[in-house]
């Protein structure tokens, strides 16, 4: 099984400043035969299901706010907020799906300085 | 607008059973695959089971090999999760999510989910 390991665990930022959250895969998620990577990022408020950010690694999905990005390639990921806002206060979650199974990071929670 | 509302959740005895239930709507539920994630209190994501398209085709977590079963009736835009053998650790959230279409096929990973449904298994 791919592990999926988050760093930090928590973090809290200011209004307005970056927010940077970092996933390292266990083993790469980059599919050589098309050069992308299977890794997605979500985001979790209280008490409501996950809502999907980034796929491909980098791909906002539609609707997310461009302030937010996801980089990285082979093991190695980071979900920037660009200029945090109140509204981002969540839980987040990278999600590698190059495998079975499906495997999840554990989580960053995204307070408000 | 895609819908999908998660039924069947409960107080449940270790050993017990249950059957959930989730019912699709607002998209053509019969050509995507379909999936089960769980999350226990105040924990992560754990990714429980999926099912392709046709339901030929199924796929589980190791922690679950053998007790719970996924399945899917196309007809009625419904997915299930039978449960038997039911532990404490399966006490969670459990969510039914989409595969996403990225334009040219569909990912394993979620764009819609459920409000989830909770299991809880205790005496």
């Amino acid at each position: 099984d791919i592990v999926m390991t988050q760093s930090p665990d928590s973090l809290a930022v200011s209004l307005g400043e970056r927010a940077t959250i970092n996933c390292k895969s266990s083993q790469s998620v980059l599919y050589s035969s098309n050069n992308k990577n299977y890794l997605a990022w979500y985001q979790q408020k209280p008490g409501q299901p996950p809502k999907l950010l980034i796929y491909w690694a980098s791909t906002r999905h539609s609707g997310v706010p461009d302030r937010f990005s996801g980089s990285g390639s082979g093991t190695d990921f980071t979900l920037t907020i660009s200029s945090l806002q109140a509204e981002d206060v969540a839980v987040y979650f990278c999600q590698q799906y190059y495998s079975s199974p499906l495997t999840f990071g554990g989580g960053t929670k995204v307070e408000i300085k | 607008e895609v819908q999908l509302v998660e039924s069947g959740g409960g107080l449940v005895q270790p050993g017990g059973s249950l059957r959930l239930s989730c019912a699709a709507s607002g998209f053509t539920f019969s050509t995507c695959a379909m999936s089960w994630v769980r999350q226990a209190p105040g924990k992560g994501l754990e990714w429980v089971s999926a099912v392709g398209n046709s339901g030929r085709d199924t796929y589980y977590a190791d922690s679950v090999k053998g007790r719970f079963t996924i399945s899917r009736d196309n007809s009625e835009n419904t997915l299930y999760l039978q449960m038997n053998s039911l532990r404490a650790e399966d006490t969670a959230v459990y969510y039914c999510a989409k595969y996403y279409y990225d334009g040219s096929d569909y990912l394993p990973c979620f764009d819609y989910w459920g409000q989830g449904t909770l299991v809880t298994v205790s005496s």
